[in-house]
């Protein structure tokens, strides 16, 4: 039972470049969630899945499209990646009870 | 707009010292509050609060919610070099989707 996985670890982007972060997880979780941590800013929400077939922005969704391909997977792309975009990216599920979210181990993604 | 505010940004205590972090919150439609513990990488749940008065504990470390005064404190007690990590603060909003409004989080270290 692996919870909630992340893919890459690490990413380093150029500018314009794009990329898909990918987000699974085996928790039976309904709801999936996005969010970026930079530094003193605490958590703030990008989109999120209330289940599968449905995403809803979140507070930071500029620059960011998602896709529930299933109930199990939650991905996050970057189409055009800038600068301000370099931060800690977290991938949620709420478990089983609805508001205790479970996270993933992060992506730490740089933009040059 | 909703608004969720962690008091001391941060902090730095001995060990054996007791602490008090502040959240306080300004949201519509307000459901529960909830504490998670970010050491180097992803949160992890510590407590849920919905009702007004009643304490959650977990070892040494305990909750209150003040509905009254829309506010929670965290509290733990005789702290250990272990306990050095984010608490973060997070407000959940009723409204039909499960979204969590996060604050800046307190950042504890603890000084052997």
């Amino acid at each position: 039972n692996a919870g909630v996985t992340q893919t890459p670890k690490f990413q380093v982007l150029k500018t314009g470049q794009s990329m898909t972060l990918q987000c699974a997880q085996d928790m039976n979780h309904n709801s999936m969630y996005w969010y970026r941590q930079d530094p003193g800013m605490g958590l703030r929400l990008i989109y999120y899945s209330a289940s599968e077939g449905t995403t809803d922005k979140g507070e930071v969704p500029n620059g960011y499209n998602v896709s529930r391909l299933n109930k199990r997977e939650f991905s996050l792309r970057l189409e055009s990646a800038a600068p301000s975009q370099t931060s800690v990216y977290f991938c949620a599920g709420a478990g089983t009870n609805l508001y205790e979210q479970y996270f993933g181990p992060g992506t730490r993604l740089t933009v040059t | 707009e909703d608004k969720v505010v962690q008091s001391p940004l941060s902090l730095v205590v001995h060990e054996g010292d007791t602490v008090t972090l502040n959240c306080s919150y300004e949201v519509t439609n307000f459901r529960s509050l909830l504490w998670y513990k970010q050491e180097k990488k992803a949160p992890t749940f510590l407590f849920m609060l919905t009702s007004s008065g009643i304490e959650k504990k977990s070892g040494r470390l305990s909750s209150i919610l003040d509905k009254k005064e829309l506010s929670s404190i965290l509290n733990i007690t005789a702290t250990q070099t272990g306990d050095s990590a984010i608490y973060l603060c997070a407000v959940d909003l009723q409204g039909g989707s499960e979204k969590l409004v996060f604050g800046k989080g307190t950042k504890l270290t603890v000084n052997p």
